[in-house]
């Protein structure tokens, strides 16, 4: 059963550090996103990519977050320096990119991060 | 440009009692829609699809159905159950699945 799996799954750090977040796509999958998910804002958007190549990184705040894909098998979203208002469930999810009945995003399960 | 709408919650509803949660979209080209449902400490699922007009899509007793006409996707299900109580999304996706476009979801919680 293929699955977008992300690493940590928690992470509770101090303001001002540096945070990783990493997540493996589904195996085939071309496209990969990541969202973060707050109580105020609901789901947005971050970044997008696409056999690799950033697409649309509009929704990161570009002085701290960052956002790569090394290989096909790894994501990683990167915040640095980080603060309380980043806060949040940060989702990877993988798609297929492909269009009609194979349309399709795959969450992974998440990545609750607190920063104190 | 491309947006979706769905109705503000929380839905509070009894168990047995029939479900609506409405869904308008705007699109650019011929997009498809989506369902996704969202269990506490989960990500989210995708619950059903339909990828051109007219189409209904269903699953686990949900359904909604494309109406073009309308621009609109709203999920129905004519019996919920505790196990229903979860965050619904709805969405839009452009031709090539480049990008998804998500609502702000509705929380339903159903009461025994």
């Amino acid at each position: 059963d293929a699955r977008v799996t992300q690493t940590p799954r928690h992470k509770v750090t101090e303001m001002g550090q540096e945070v990783t977040m990493r997540c493996q796509p589904i195996l085939g999958h071309n496209t990969v996103f990541w969202y973060r998910q707050t109580m105020m804002q609901g789901l947005e958007l971050l970044a997008y990519f696409r056999n690799r190549a950033p697409l649309d990184d509009s929704g990161m705040p570009k002085d701290r977050f960052s956002a790569e894909m090394p290989d096909a098998t790894l994501a990683t979203l990167k915040i640095q320096p980080s603060e309380p208002r980043d806060s949040a469930v940060y989702f990877c999810a993988s798609g297929p990119g492909a269009s009609g009945a194979y349309n399709e995003q795959f969450f992974g399960p998440g990545t609750r991060l607190t920063v104190l | 440009g491309n947006s979706v709408t769905q109705m503000e919650g929380p839905v509070t509803l009894s168990e047995e009692a029939f479900l609506t949660i409405n869904c308008t979209y705007t699109a650019t080209g011929y997009p498809s829609l989506f369902w996704y449902v969202q269990y506490p400490g989960e990500g989210l699922q995708l619950l059903l699809k339909a990828t051109k007009a007219d189409d209904k899509g269903s699953n686990k007793g949900f359904e909604a159905t494309y109406r073009k006409e309308t621009t609109s996707f709203h999920l129905e299900k004519g019996s919920v159950q505790v196990s229903d109580s979860a965050v619904y999304f709805c969405a839009l996706s452009t031709y090539t699945g480049n990008q998804f476009y998500f609502g702000t979801g509705t929380s339903l919680t159903v009461i025994p």
